[in-house]
């Protein structure tokens, strides 16, 4: 089975600007989760779709937003980037998103905001 | 507030000597717990998990044990070798409101292996 891909894997804004990260789960898998990783706060939640429909988020701001495919294919929209959102991008796909399921993850996108 | 914390930012050990990672959470609500091993440059790899139903799980030269009443886990890797020089994420989830799809991850610990 072919792992979690997700594109671009680099990617170069400035602030102002918006961007649309993309991410395919592994197949089979309906939950797609996204997480934000920074060297000072490690990896924080965004948010979790299933079946094309968001059931949880983290606290991020409304600049943030995402959704999910038929498919569960799923992108993450951040608009109006600021600096401070530099990051690693990662999603992560399981079975169905529940308790006791692992999560595996992409190689991330790596994002910086000029 | 951390609800899962690496209090060790890093580690270093001799090729063929056990590592002991820790990690200690705060939430009674968490279990299930994971450990993740990663790579600069990539994503998180999945290692190993145990149930709070269990007191350890082994895989290898990787087991984890868990000790509810001290809400601590550790992961042991026996022997250690070079290849095992990453940074490692303890990770939780629980059956509770707004637990979907949402792991808690600690800070991290780099493991450095040296030969």
């Amino acid at each position: 089975k072919a792992g979690v891909t997700q594109t671009p894997r680099y990617l170069i804004k400035t602030r102002g600007q918006q961007v649309t990260l993309s991410c395919s789960p592994i197949s089979g898998h309906r939950s797609v989760s996204w997480y934000q990783q920074t060297p000072g706060q490690g990896l924080q939640f965004l948010f979790e779709y299933f079946s094309e429909t968001q059931r949880n988020k983290g606290n991020f701001p409304g600049r943030f937003s995402g959704r999910q495919f038929s498919n569960s294919r799923s992108e993450m929209n951040v608009s109006t980037l600021e600096l401070g959102d530099s990051a690693l991008y990662l999603c992560a796909s399981s079975s169905g998103g529940r308790a006791g399921e692992t999560q595996y993850f992409g190689p991330g996108t790596r994002l910086l905001v000029l | 507030d951390q609800q899962v914390k690496q209090n060790s930012p890093s580690l270093s050990v001799q090729e063929g000597r056990i590592s002991i990672l820790n990690c200690d959470y705060t939430n009674s609500m968490f279990d299930y717990f994971l450990w993740y091993k990663k790579y600069p440059a990539e994503g998180p790899t999945f290692l190993i998990s145990i149930s709070s139903i269990k007191d350890k799980n082994e895989d290898g030269r990787f087991t984890v044990f868990l000790n509810k009443s001290a809400k601590h886990l550790s992961l042991h890797i026996v022997p250690s070798q070079p290849g095992d020089s990453a940074v490692y994420f303890c990770a939780a989830s629980g059956r509770y409101g707004g637990s979907q799809g949402n792991l808690i991850f600690g800070k991290g610990t780099k493991l450095s292996v040296k030969p």
